[in-house]
């Protein structure tokens, strides 16, 4: 059960757009369309951004939006706001074992 | 609104045990299957176990594994977390997640983390 692979930081200007990678392996990330994003505001609980690789949960910005390529996922922020500031973690669901992978967490920074 | 509320943390002693308790609300309990994550302070996420339906079936993560046990109340819409051989490095704050998505029959419909509660913070220490 090793963890996901994140940047540790990633930043970027209001309005600009950046890009959080998220690397498994072919047992996890690559197998399955069970990959998710989430936020983490400081000091509160984490929100899901994205689900199932690129679907997203309503009341959740279309500036979020989701993809993979072989073993890597990818979170994109467009237009980037202030209020984006937060950690972002990747997860990866495991059926053939049943467990649930996340990554170390990117933190965003809006410069 | 879908509501998740843990209690139960607190400080123990190395190889001490607590139970945690998740109670939910607005939405039918036992539609769901339901998880633990936990986060160590100044570190990242780590997911820690989950529970199917009726409660028939449970995973958990080689680190809690033997030492941790969920269990869930459907009738009382309740989540719980026994914790023994408490360790100095299973100090964190646990949440409890409802989960969006399900396995049957030998496949997965999704499965992600759709709503949190606040979490509960376990101190182990001497």
């Amino acid at each position: 059960q090793s963890a996901l692979t994140q940047p540790a930081s990633v930043s970027g200007s209001p309005g600009q757009s950046i890009t959080i990678s998220c690397t498994g392996s072919s047992s996890d990330v690559g197998a399955y369309e069970f990959v998710s994003w989430y936020q983490q505001l400081p000091g509160k609980a984490p929100k899901v951004m994205i689900y199932d690789v690129r679907k997203r949960p309503s009341g959740v910005s279309d500036r979020f939006s989701g993809s993979k390529s072989d073993n890597t996922a990818f979170l994109t922020i467009s237009g980037l706001q202030a209020e984006d500031e937060a950690d972002y973690y990747c997860s990866s669901y495991v059926s053939t074992n049943s467990f649930v992978l996340f990554g170390g967490g990117t933190k965003v920074a809006v410069l | 609104q879908v509501q998740l509320v843990e209690s139960g943390g607190g400080l123990v002693e190395p190889g001490g045990s607590l139970r945690l308790s998740c109670a939910a609300s607005g939405f039918r309990f036992s539609d769901y299957y339901v998880s633990w994550m936990r986060q160590a302070p100044g570190k990242g996420l780590e997911w820690v176990s989950y529970i199917t339906w009726t409660g028939s079936t449970t995973h958990y993560a080689d680190s809690v594994k033997g030492r941790f046990t969920i269990s869930r109340d459907n009738a009382k819409n309740s989540l719980f977390l026994q914790m023994n051989s408490l360790r100095v490095e299973d100090t964190a704050v646990y949440f409890c997640a409802r989960v969006g998505g399900y396995c049957s029959g030998g496949s997965c419909y999704g499965f992600y983390l759709d709503s949190w509660g606040q979490g509960a913070l376990v101190t182990v220490s001497s």
